[in-house]
């Protein structure tokens, strides 16, 4: 089945310091990719999502990400995290029956 | 707030039951989708529907079943509650089939418990 790979469940990084989270998508073909964020006792919000017209796709939050295909990666990235940041982030695949990686557990150290 | 309304957030009950979820999707999406989330088995699409009619079936066990209705409400129905059937069940809308990159938006979730 088509997937999409995260690694490392949880990620610490300090106040101020990048944040970045590594996704991996199985498929030749560029498929449609989204990074999701859930905060404690709430739903999936959408960060952002890749589309065709650029590999570097901007977000909300000051979250990016850059599609890669030669690398069919499709990474997040945040030049310097704020406490706020701390929750978990979900890379996905598809189009109607979406795929979630395992996720990322982010804490953010004062 | 994404639009996304799902009640009840919190549900127990014990196994053999059979409980209702109710999902109200976001004004003028046509498409809702389920998805369960627990530790084990991590976010799973479960179905979609699009205008009332079912549109992509995932890995939902027979004794689970959903429908929508005119109005575009959904609900998830799970019968003969088992221990591993406890778990967050989330529902997601987006305005169309759901056969391009729109994104689809999530509610708050119901957490089920079964005892």
């Amino acid at each position: 089945a088509q997937s999409v790979t995260q690694l490392g469940s949880h990620v610490s990084v300090s106040e101020g310091a990048l944040v970045l989270l590594r996704c991996n998508y199985s498929s030749s073909v560029p498929p449609y990719l989204f990074w999701y964020v859930q905060y404690p006792n709430q739903g999936l919000q959408l960060l952002l999502k890749y589309t065709s017209a650029a590999t570097l796709v901007k977000g909300i939050n000051g979250f990016e990400a850059e599609f890669k295909k030669s690398e069919t990666s499709f990474h997040l990235t945040k030049p310097s995290a704020h406490m706020s940041d701390a929750a978990e982030y979900f890379c996905a695949r598809g189009n109607n029956r979406l795929a979630f990686g395992k996720g990322n557990q982010v804490v953010v150290i004062p | 707030d994404s639009g996304v309304t799902q009640t009840p957030k919190h549900l127990i009950t014990a196994t053999g039951q059979r409980v209702t979820l109710r999902c109200s999707p976001r004004s003028g999406d046509l498409s809702v989708y389920w998805y369960q989330q627990s530790l084990d088995q991590g976010l799973q699409f479960l179905i979609q529907y699009y205008n009332g009619e079912e549109r992509a079936k995932g890995n939902i066990l027979e004794r689970f079943s959903a429908q929508q209705f005119p109005d575009l409400h959904s609900e998830l129905n799970l019968s003969s509650l088992e221990l591993g059937d406890s778990a967050l069940y989330f529902c997601a809308s987006s305005v169309g089939t759901g056969e391009t990159n729109q994104p689809q938006h999530f509610g708050d979730g119901t957490r089920l418990s079964i005892l």
